[in-house]
């Protein structure tokens, strides 16, 4: 079985630009989550989509957002990029999204913001 | 802020050696998961371990899990310089069977295993 994939895998911008992350997850599994990953803080939880449904939702600014399409696939959108979110993207697939299953994480979205 | 402190921060050893590695937190949680992450790269899951269980073995890897004093200990055995990464414990503490899923990561241990 394929595992989540990511594209692209680098990506660099310019402040003030906006970028389009997506995600695809292991086959059968509804709930997608993504996070962003820091030197300085660390992994962080953006938000988790299930069902097209976003469930639940980081500590983020609004210029965060992201959907989920009926074939479970995910995309996630930063506007007005700024230098702070150069990072390390990370989604994460699982079967139901709930305490009882784990998560699998893709190989990342690299995004440098000059 | 983060749930999950892995202790120690950093860890070298030679191969063949054993690593332990620890986690703390903070909330009751429903499970633990280990991850390991080369380099930059996506995070590997190692293994989870739900909160009814003590213990729980894969390979050479083997998970504790102790609720009363809210901490987990990774033991990698007979390590190889394969094994050099970054290892994070991650807690889901979003209520029972919670459809919420949201994990909770410490800042993570690098362990270095010189050949």
């Amino acid at each position: 079985k394929a595992g989540v994939t990511q594209t692209p895998r680098y990506l660099i911008k310019t402040r003030g630009q906006q970028v389009t992350l997506s995600c695809s997850p292991i086959s059968g599994h509804r709930s997608v989550s993504w996070y962003q990953q820091t030197p300085g803080q660390g992994l962080q939880f953006l938000f988790e989509y299930f069902s097209e449904t976003q469930r639940n939702k980081g500590n983020f600014p609004g210029r965060f957002s992201g959907r989920q399409f009926s074939n479970s696939r995910s995309e996630m959108n930063v506007s007005t990029l700024e230098l702070g979110d150069s990072a390390l993207y990370l989604c994460a697939s699982s079967f139901w999204g709930n305490s009882y299953n784990e998560q699998f994480f893709g190989p990342g979205t690299r995004l440098t913001v000059l | 802020s983060q749930q999950g402190e892995e202790d120690p921060q950093a860890l070298s050893i030679q191969e063949g050696e054993n690593a332990t590695m620890n986690c703390s937190y903070k909330t009751s949680i429903n499970n633990l998961q280990w991850y390991r992450q080369n380099s930059g790269r996506g995070l590997v899951h190692l293994i989870l371990i739900r909160s009814n269980e003590r213990e729980k073995h894969s390979g050479r890897l083997r998970v504790t899990l102790d609720t009363s004093k809210k901490s987990s200990s990774l033991l990698i055995t007979a390590s190889r310089a394969a094994d050099t990464a970054s290892y994070f414990c991650a807690t889901d503490a979003s209520g029972s069977g919670g459809s919420n899923y949201k994990l909770t990561f410490g800042k993570g241990t690098l362990l270095t295993v010189n050949p």
